[in-house]
């Protein structure tokens, strides 16, 4: 079954204890791609990769890193949560073409306290 | 980031009538999507739309690429209860950076009473 798995689904952790949110997609997709979803707000694109070793800035990506060493994951990493950053995030993925649509996780609640 | 406005922003609405939703921007856009989530889940592409005037249909939903390119509306008809959730639109921009990136509404949430 074609996936973008995320983990760990709910998180509540203390301002600044680094944390990492994995994504892992079995879609073979070449494009990645993080948004937080915040109420009112809709969702933010955080980073995106087009391909390994390829990233890119969202519009919301300050306080935030991502890497791409696999062409299946994409893990975020905050190193110095705040709880500006409580939020639910998700990822997602889609291969590389005429506007291909992009196919989502089901996200994960962070809560930073 | 550009914006999206997306309206309105919830409905509630009895079963069996029709749903009309819309997102508009003051610029222009390559692509249109339209996204649904329900509560704990991420959002599940219901249309997307290529061209500029294009009309397209999924079951009971039906979507138009305005001719504009600046706007886009969803339609529901007869509304049943699993349409309960928060609908997204989506556009990308001719000159993103990247052909993934996206621009995301702010949702319209669809309450639908029996």
């Amino acid at each position: 079954e074609a996936q973008v798995t995320q983990n760990p689904r709910y998180l509540i952790t203390v301002t600044g204890k680094k944390l990492t949110v994995t994504c892992s997609q079995n879609m073979n997709h070449e494009y990645m791609s993080w948004y937080r979803q915040d109420p009112g707000l809709g969702l933010r694109q955080i980073y995106y990769s087009m391909n390994v070793e390829v990233t890119d800035k969202g519009d919301v990506p300050e306080g935030y890193k991502v890497s791409r060493k696999e062409k299946r994951n994409f893990p975020l990493i905050l190193e110095s949560p705040s709880p500006n950053q409580t939020s639910l995030y998700f990822c997602a993925s889609s291969s590389y073409g005429v506007a291909q649509p992009q196919h989502f996780g089901d996200g994960t609640r962070l809560s930073i306290l | 980031g550009q914006q999206l406005n997306q309206s309105p922003q919830s409905m509630f609405i009895q079963e069996g009538e029709d749903v009309s939703m819309n997102c508009t921007s003051s610029s222009i856009f390559n692509t249109w999507l339209w996204y649904k989530q329900d509560p704990g889940e991420g959002p599940v592409l219901l249309i997307a739309l290529y061209k500029a005037g294009e009309l397209t249909s999924n079951g009971r939903l039906t979507a138009q690429f305005g001719i504009t390119r600046k706007d886009s509306f969803l339609n529901i008809s007869a509304s049943i209860p699993s349409d309960v959730g928060i609908y997204f639109c989506a556009g990308q921009l001719p000159s993103s950076g990247s052909a993934r990136q996206l621009t995301f509404g702010s949702g319209t949430q669809l309450t639908v009473l029996p």
